[in-house]
C-alpha cells in the first residue's frame, strides 16, 4: 500500500523553527517531485513549495520565500520541510504531496502533521 | 500576487448536478494551468478527484468530470450523492514552478 509518512505533531514557539519529515512507504518516490501544502484550522489548502527528484531545484510561493527550506535525501527516500521564524499564524496541519513528473497533480498525500505555534 | 477563485458555497439536491468552477484572477483559464481537484472531508487529508483538466484519478467515479468552461476550469457532478458532501479544492498550475489552490468551495447535499 503506497503512503506517504509524516513526521509528528509539533508544539513551537515564536520565532523557532520547525522541520516536518515525508517518507514514502510502499514505493520508491525518488523520480517524484514532493509538493508541501498547508492548512490553517478552519482554512482552506495553501500551497507552500516543491522539491524536484534529484533535490537540486526548489521553487516556492512567494509568500513563504527565505522562511521556507525543502530538501531531500534520496538515500532515505525522505523529504523535508522546514519553516523558520515561525509566528502564531503559522499554526496549521503541513501535508506533503508527490507528484509524478510531467503529471502537474498531487497524486499521494500524507497523513499531515499539526504544527502548533504557541508562546 | 495570482488568486484563484471558487464558489465558497454551493447546494445540491441529491440526484441533481452541480457545476463548480475555478476562475484566476489574472485572465483565463486554459489546459495549460493544468487545472486539478481535489475533496476533503473533515480529519482528512485531500484526495485527488480530476487532474490535467479532465482526467479523473483512479477510483474515481464517472459522475465526476472535468472540463474547461469559459474562461474557467470546472468540476460537474453528476447524480449528486449524500456521501459528496465535502470541500472541493481547485489547484492550478500558474508557470515557473509555482501551484495556486483556490479558497475551496463547500458543497451541501440536501
Amino acid at each position: 500500500q503506497v503512503q506517504l509518512v509524516q513526521s509528528g505533531t509539533e508544539v513551537k514557539t515564536p520565532g523557532a523553527s520547525v522541520e516536518v519529515s515525508c517518507r514514502a512507504s510502499g514505493y520508491t518516490f525518488t523520480t517524484d517531485y514532493v509538493h508541501w501544502v498547508r492548512q490553517a484550522p478552519g482554512q482552506g489548502l495553501e500551497w507552500m513549495g516543491v522539491i524536484n527528484p534529484p533535490g537540486k531545484t526548489t521553487y516556492y510561493a512567494q509568500k513563504f520565500q527565505g522562511r521556507l527550506t525543502v530538501t531531500r535525501d534520496t538515500s532515505t527516500n525522505t523529504v523535508y520541510m522546514e519553516l523558520n521564524t515561525l509566528r502564531s499564524d503559522d499554526t496549521a496541519i503541513y501535508y506533503c504531496a508527490s507528484e509524478t513528473p510531467s503529471t502537474s497533480f498531487f497524486k499521494y498525500w500524507g497523513q499531515g502533521t499539526l504544527v502548533t505555534v504557541s508562546s | 500576487q495570482t488568486v484563484v477563485t471558487q464558489e465558497p458555497s454551493f447546494s445540491v439536491s441529491p440526484g441533481g448536478t452541480v457545476t463548480l468552477t475555478c476562475g484566476l484572477s489574472s485572465g483565463s483559464v486554459s489546459t495549460r494551468n493544468y487545472p486539478s481537484w481535489y475533496h476533503q472531508t473533515p480529519g482528512q487529508a485531500p484526495r485527488t478527484l480530476i487532474y490535467n483538466t479532465n482526467t479523473r484519478s483512479s477510483g474515481v467515479p464517472d459522475r465526476f468530470s472535468g472540463s474547461i468552461l469559459g474562461n474557467k476550469a470546472a468540476l460537474t457532478i453528476t447524480g449528486a450523492q449524500a456521501d459528496d458532501e465535502s470541500h472541493y479544492y481547485c489547484v492550478l498550475y500558474t508557470g515557473s514552478g509555482i501551484y495556486v489552490f483556490g479558497g475551496g468551495t463547500k458543497l451541501t447535499v440536501l
